[in-house]
């Protein structure tokens, strides 16, 4: 079965340094997402991506985050400068459809952000 | 704002017991719902969901759930539970009217004993 495939799978970065965490989502799906989920807290969603733009993305997801979907494979969230509270398991999921009886989200392993 | 609410934090069972976990939603208008599950060092992975129809839908494992709409619930039953089934568990909405974001309730740590 296919899967959503993350990279890498723990990430250590010093406060301040930008990352870029990334996912290949499976073949055939149009929509990507990432979600965050803070040690103890919720799963949070960031953003979701369609069309090479950005549908939809909370309020976490400020001008320090960003996405890319740079090649017809990659999907990715860049963090500019990362801050002691970006520390979280980071999700990456992709559906067929927006809506729908087909669009179920299909997650990644996650890779968890660790800021010193 | 859309919030799910899950009731328990950490349930724990023994091999056979019955297993119901709450959750509840609030948002007025059509919702999708679903129940993820988290196995220990794995990803999250679709239990079931519910889009329209039967108010009671079966999923992967023996797992089935229904929606009350009245209630605003959307609970996980399996009438006999197994250790393979410790697990994280998690309640989702999605507004129909709101693209593919799924909000998420705070997850149910499954402990079963053998």
């Amino acid at each position: 079965e296919p899967e959503v495939t993350q990279t890498p799978s723990h990430q250590v970065t010093q406060m301040g340094q930008e990352v870029i965490l990334r996912c290949v989502p499976i073949s055939n799906h149009l929509y990507f997402y990432w979600y965050r989920q803070i040690l103890g807290q919720k799963v949070e969603f960031l953003v979701s991506f369609y069309n090479n733009e950005i549908s939809e993305k909370s309020e976490i997801f400020d001008d320090q985050f960003s996405v890319e979907r740079p090649d017809g494979s990659n999907f990715t969230l860049k963090i500019r400068s990362t801050k002691l509270e970006d520390s979280a398991m980071y999700f990456c999921a992709s559906s067929e459809r927006l809506a729908g009886p087909t669009d179920t989200q299909y997650f990644g392993p996650g890779t968890r952000l660790t800021v010193l | 704002a859309q919030s799910v609410s899950q009731h328990n934090h950490h349930v724990i069972l023994s091999e056979a017991a019955s297993l119901e976990l709450g959750c509840n939603y609030s948002y007025g208008g059509t919702v999708n719902l679903f129940w993820y599950v988290q196995y220990p060092g794995q990803h999250l992975q679709l239990l079931l969901k519910y889009f329209s129809g039967d108010p009671l839908v079966k999923g992967i494992k023996g797992f089935e759930a229904e929606f009350i709409k009245s209630k605003f619930s959307f609970n996980l039953r399996k009438p006999s539970v197994q250790w393979s089934d410790t697990a994280e568990y998690f309640c989702a909405v999605n507004a129909n009217n709101q693209g593919g974001k799924l909000i998420f309730g705070q997850g149910t740590e499954l402990s079963v004993k053998p």
